[in-house]
């Protein structure tokens, strides 16, 4: 089955820091990848997605790059700041052969803190 | 605006009682998807349903049961049969833009 392992937190760091958090995949297909963000007591917001191999994916400064031949989506900032403070979750979704949505398997998600 | 409304925000239980989340969507997706969250372990999928009257069980169905009768609608009842309820609920909707979440039910057993 498919599964999403993301490194193990929390992560606490300075502002203007450089952030990098590991994401990995099991897939038996061809995933779709994402990351999304959940701020504290809301829902999961998507940051950013990539859909195909080498796709980078970019917002707010983060970017992603869909890496098969690792099986890696490694999530990137160069300079966090303190409302970067959140929860990021590596996830994958596999259309199947059907054509019918595949639900998202989650990795167990990171904490994010960014002190002044 | 578009989405996704869950409610209640908060919902508290007694043991050995029944308790149903309400999940509302607008969107217009076919599927939706009841997730829990656990501090340390993510989200794990409890059911899903891709279309109308149909829905399918995930990775950790027991103890909950959900209905599809309408489109816009995906309730989750969670029974007393579930040994660990005290969890954050998320549900989520998928269409041709992506996925949607709302912003979650805290539950818990007191």
């Amino acid at each position: 089955g498919n599964s999403v392992t993301q490194m193990e937190g929390p992560v606490t760091l300075s502002e203007e820091a450089f952030l990098t958090i590991n994401c990995t995949y099991t897939a038996t297909g061809y995933p779709s990848l994402f990351w999304y963000v959940q701020y504290p007591g809301e829902g999961l917001q998507l940051l950013l997605k990539a859909t195909k191999a080498d796709d980078k994916g970019s917002n707010k400064g983060f970017e992603a790059t869909y890496r098969k031949e690792t099986t890696s989506f490694h999530l990137e900032k160069g300079s966090v700041q303190v409302s970067d403070s959140a929860v990021y979750f590596c996830a994958l979704s596999e259309w199947r052969v059907s054509g019918a949505n595949s639900k998202l398997t989650f990795g167990k998600g990171i904490t994010l803190s960014v002190r002044p | 605006d578009g989405g996704i409304t869950q409610s209640p925000k908060y919902l508290f239980r007694k043991e050995g009682q029944n308790v149903t989340l309400s999940c509302e969507q607008n969107l217009n997706h076919d599927a939706m998807y009841w997730y829990r969250q656990d501090p340390g372990q993510g989200l794990r999928l409890i059911y899903y349903s891709q279309i109308v009257n149909d829905f399918q069980k995930g990775d950790i169905a027991e103890g909950y049961s959900v209905s599809r009768e309408k489109k816009e609608s995906f309730p989750l009842t969670v029974t007393s049969a579930q040994k660990n309820p005290t969890a954050f609920y998320l549900c989520a909707s998928n269409g041709l833009g992506g996925y949607t979440f709302g912003s979650g039910t805290r539950l818990t057993v007191v």
